[in-house]
């Protein structure tokens, strides 16, 4: 039973257009979520995150945007640069848990191609 | 060198042999993690230690065998592994778990290829 899915697993947007990833998770105990970017032969690398009393967060041209009662968040990307083409993988935390909050639970990703 | 490192990057091994991957943070951090990401799949916990003591097995066969002999050194040791095994294994570490934004960075990954 996946808890965070991302249900496009690719996505393919002009350079200097909005960029739009979608996040769903079924977790009502999610209260923390993140977004990693990840470059071929490369690991994940954090690139924003947002906590439930927020409903948005930015940074530069990151804005992550949370929707509780739907329980989805999306990433917005804009301008997209050709540099942004990459697997975005959302992934999430309940920080209630019983031992700490190093369960972050991943989504499969969706690979972003900026057209130039 | 800064960030974590992990080696070898690519492995091929026989149902027989016995390897260990290992990975090293250069961020002082306290907790590490491996992640096993197959494809088509979300990156899966394996394992967890924070302050060197391990804390999470999340259901792993016994066939992998994590050693932690320091904050900064994480180790899986590999043995009598099954094709299936085959995917990208990935570690990562943060400051400690259970800090509120738990933001944990990652290595580059070793491939691994079962035969």
């Amino acid at each position: 039973d996946q808890q965070v899915k991302q249900n496009s697993p690719s996505l393919s947007v002009q350079e200097g257009r909005i960029s739009i990833l979608n996040c769903d998770y079924t977790n009502s105990m999610f209260d923390y979520f993140l977004w990693y970017k990840k470059y071929p032969a490369e690991g994940p690398t954090f690139l924003i995150s947002i906590s439930s009393i927020k409903d948005k967060n930015e940074d530069g041209r990151f804005t992550v945007f949370l929707n509780k009662s739907a329980k989805h968040l999306s990433l917005h990307i804009v301008p997209s640069q050709p540099g942004d083409s990459a697997v975005y993988f959302c992934a999430a935390i309940s920080t209630h848990s019983n031992f700490g909050n190093e369960k972050l639970t991943f989504g499969t990703g969706t690979r972003l191609t900026i057209i130039p | 060198e800064t960030g974590v490192t992990q080696t070898p990057r690519h492995l091929v091994m026989g149902m027989t042999n016995k390897k260990s991957l290992k990975c090293e943070q250069h961020l002082g951090h306290n907790a590490m993690y491996w992640y096993k990401q197959s494809a088509k799949k979300p990156l899966e916990l394996m394992f967890v230690y924070n302050f060197k003591e391990q804390t999470e097995n999340n259901s792993v066969p016994s066939r992998f065998s994590p050693e932690c002999p320091n904050s900064s050194h994480l180790f899986l040791h590999l043995h009598t592994l099954q094709p299936e095994d085959s995917a990208l294994y990935l570690c990562a570490s943060s400051q400690d778990f259970r800090e509120f934004d738990n933001i944990q960075y990652f290595g580059a990954g070793t491939r691994l290829s079962v035969l």
